[in-house]
Order: C-alpha cells, then sequence, then structure tokens
C-alpha cells in the first residue's frame, strides 16, 4: 500500500513557467513533510520540508502549500529553469529523521 | 564537510553472492538510514540504526542486514542475490530530530 501518493508522473513546463506537483497522504500520524529532488545517478537532495502547524513555506523559488484536512500537500516552483529538469519526490514520516514514505516521483522537465 | 559517502559507487554481482555497501555519514549526524530505490521508483526504506542498533526497519528479507559501528558509520549487508537486489542502495544520514541527507548512493546489479 502506497503511504504517500504523488502526481502527475510527468510534467513538461515552459521555462519561467510554474511547475506543481501534488502529493495526499492517509496516516494522520505524519507529522513531517520533505521535498527531494534527484538527478540521473545521483541521491536524492532535501530541497523544501514544512510541519503540519504551517499551512505555507517558501524558500526562494519553492513553495510547500499543506492542506491538513484535506491529507494533501504540493510543491511550487515559481520561475521555473532547465535546471531544475529532475525528478521530484515527496516524502512523510512520523517524526522527523525516522522513517520517510516516499511518494513514486514526478519527472520534470523544464523546456528553454 | 564531506556529506554522505558511499562505497562503491558501483557494484556487479552475480545471483547467490553476498555484498556490502557501506556508509560515512555527515559530520555530527548519529543516525543512518538505508533505502532501496529501483529504476523509475521512490525509495523504500530498509532499517535505520542508531546507538549501533537497528531501531526500525522496512518491510524487507532477513537477507538484508546491516551495522553501524562506534564512529557511526554503518554496513548494509545482502546476502544470497536475486536479480530483484538489482537498484541503487542509498545511505541517510541525520542528526536527531532533524531531516535526512542522502548520500549519490550504490548502483547494485545482480546477473
Amino acid at each position: 500500500q502506497q503511504q504517500v501518493k504523488q502526481s502527475p508522473q510527468s510534467l513538461i513546463v515552459q521555462k519561467g513557467g510554474i511547475s506543481i506537483i501534488n502529493c495526499a497522504y492517509e496516516n494522520t500520524a505524519f507529522d513531517y513533510f520533505p521535498w527531494y529532488q534527484q538527478f540521473p545517478g545521483k541521491g536524492p537532495a532535501l530541497l523544501i520540508a514544512i510541519r503540519p502547524d504551517v499551512s505555507e513555506k517558501k524558500e526562494g523559488r519553492f513553495t510547500i502549500s499543506f492542506n491538513k484536512s484535506a491529507k494533501q500537500f504540493s510543491l511550487h516552483i515559481m520561475d521555473s529553469q532547465p535546471g531544475d529538469s529532475a525528478t521530484y519526490f515527496c516524502a512523510a514520516s512520523i517524526v522527523t529523521g525516522n522513517q520517510f514514505y516516499f511518494g513514486t516521483g514526478t519527472s520534470l522537465t523544464v523546456i528553454p | 564537510d564531506a556529506g554522505v559517502t558511499q562505497s562503491p559507487t558501483h557494484l556487479i554481482k552475480t545471483r547467490g553472492q553476498q555484498v556490502t555497501l557501506r556508509c560515512s555519514p555527515k559530520s555530527g549526524h548519529d543516525t543512518v538510514s538505508w533505502y532501496q530505490q529501483a529504476l523509475g521508483q521512490g525509495p523504500q526504506f530498509i532499517f535505520q540504526y542508531y546507538e549501533e542498533e537497528e531501531r526500525q526497519r522496512g518491510n524487507f528479507p532477513d537477507r538484508f542486514s546491516g551495522h553501524q559501528f562506534p564512529n557511526y558509520s554503518s554496513e548494509l549487508n545482502v546476502n544470497a542475490l536475486l536479480l530483484g537486489d538489482s537498484a541503487l542502495y542509498l545511505c541517510a544520514s541525520s542528526p536527531q530530530g532533524f531531516s535526512a541527507f542522502f548520500g549519490q548512493g550504490t548502483r547494485l546489479t545482480v546477473v
């Protein structure tokens, strides 16, 4: 059973556009929600993370929106750049630093 | 700061063999987790080590075992390799209560 469901599977965005990736979860015990970026042949790199006590967190061009009642959270990449082309994973854990449950990933392509 | 380092980067093994993968955590991190990432999939949690003991374990068979040393480095051992064990094996380290940082992984191919 997939604990965290992620969509879309792939996404193509024009340079300068907004990329939006969505995730949903069922386990209300989750209390930490990070997003990771992964380039081919590399390990996932932490982008941004949020706790359920806030509805939004912004770091540079990356924003997480969190809807606790709907059990959904999303990543918004503003002013998308070709260098953002990568696979993005959402994840969830019960108590940060413990086991992460990952989504299935979204392959983002930003067209120049 | 070297970050999380894993060795080797690539490995080819024959079905039935045993393999040992190694991980050095980021400086100051005392918790090490191992994940298996099949091609095109998200990482799947194998187990986590803290204070040299296995603290959590995912849904993986006993063929997968590990160890953590006093310097916090860790090993992942897989016995009786199957073709389905071919994957990218990721090590993640974290200080207590904070997010995990991943190494670049070991690509294991079982033939």
